[in-house]
């Protein structure tokens, strides 16, 4: 079935630091992929997606890549704020049986310290 | 500004009573969805519906009840809350088709004590 691998956490960075949170879903059709962000208290929020192969998702300075050579879609950002501070989901889009839902990661706590 | 909400935000209910904990959503999806987030942050998918009179268990066993009766509403229901039920509820909708994902409320935290 679908599934969505992701870093585990937690991730905790100082200020200015680069972000990596790796993710790789199963390759199951060509899904479209997103990530999401949940702030302390809050719902999902959509961060960023892409729908096709080799598509750049990009929002606030984080960026992803759909790489279907390597079933991967990791997020990064160049210089990450206190701001940041997040739970981030990876999530794929289904397919076959789970064609309308969408199967998350199980979420990655980042941390960023002044 | 949010098209989908949930009420209430915080609720705290004694063992054994009975709870509804609404969604409403204004953008016309017709696809919804009901999540239990545990502590440890996973996300757990226990209701969805494709439509009016249309809804499904998810991937999670939940005691709790879902309805479906108009487009725009998608409340859950508890008929005998208990303390194993004090989670984090997060309602969601989405359009036909994957390209859109889903838009999230912002969640109902729920104690039962």
């Amino acid at each position: 079935g679908d599934s969505v691998t992701q870093m585990e956490g937690p991730v905790t960075l100082s200020e200015e630091a680069f972000l990596t949170i790796n993710c790789t879903y199963t390759a199951t059709g060509y899904p479209s992929l997103f990530w999401y962000v949940q702030y302390p208290g809050e719902g999902l929020q959509l961060l960023l997606k892409a729908t096709k192969a080799d598509d750049k998702g990009s929002n606030k300075g984080f960026e992803a890549t759909y790489r279907k050579e390597t079933t991967s879609f990791h997020l990064e950002k160049g210089s990450v704020q206190v701001s940041d501070s997040a739970v981030y989901f990876c999530a794929r889009w289904g397919s076959g049986g789970s064609n309308y839902k969408l199967t998350f990661g199980k979420g990655t706590l980042l941390t960023v310290n002044p | 500004e949010a098209d989908i909400y949930q009420t209430p935000r915080y609720l705290v209910i004694g063992t054994g009573k009975k709870i509804t904990l609404e969604c409403s959503q204004t953008m016309g999806h017709d696809k919804m969805y009901w999540y239990q987030q545990d502590p440890g942050m996973e996300l757990h998918l226990i209701h969805y519906s494709y439509g009016v009179n249309s809804t499904e268990k998810g991937d999670l066993s939940s005691e709790s009840t879902v309805s479906r009766i108009r487009t725009e509403h998608f409340p859950l229901t508890l008929e005998s809350a208990r303390p194993s039920h004090t989670s984090q509820y997060l309602c969601a909708s989405s359009v036909y088709g994957g390209d859109y994902g889903y838009t999230f409320g912002s969640g109902t935290r729920l104690t039962v004590v």
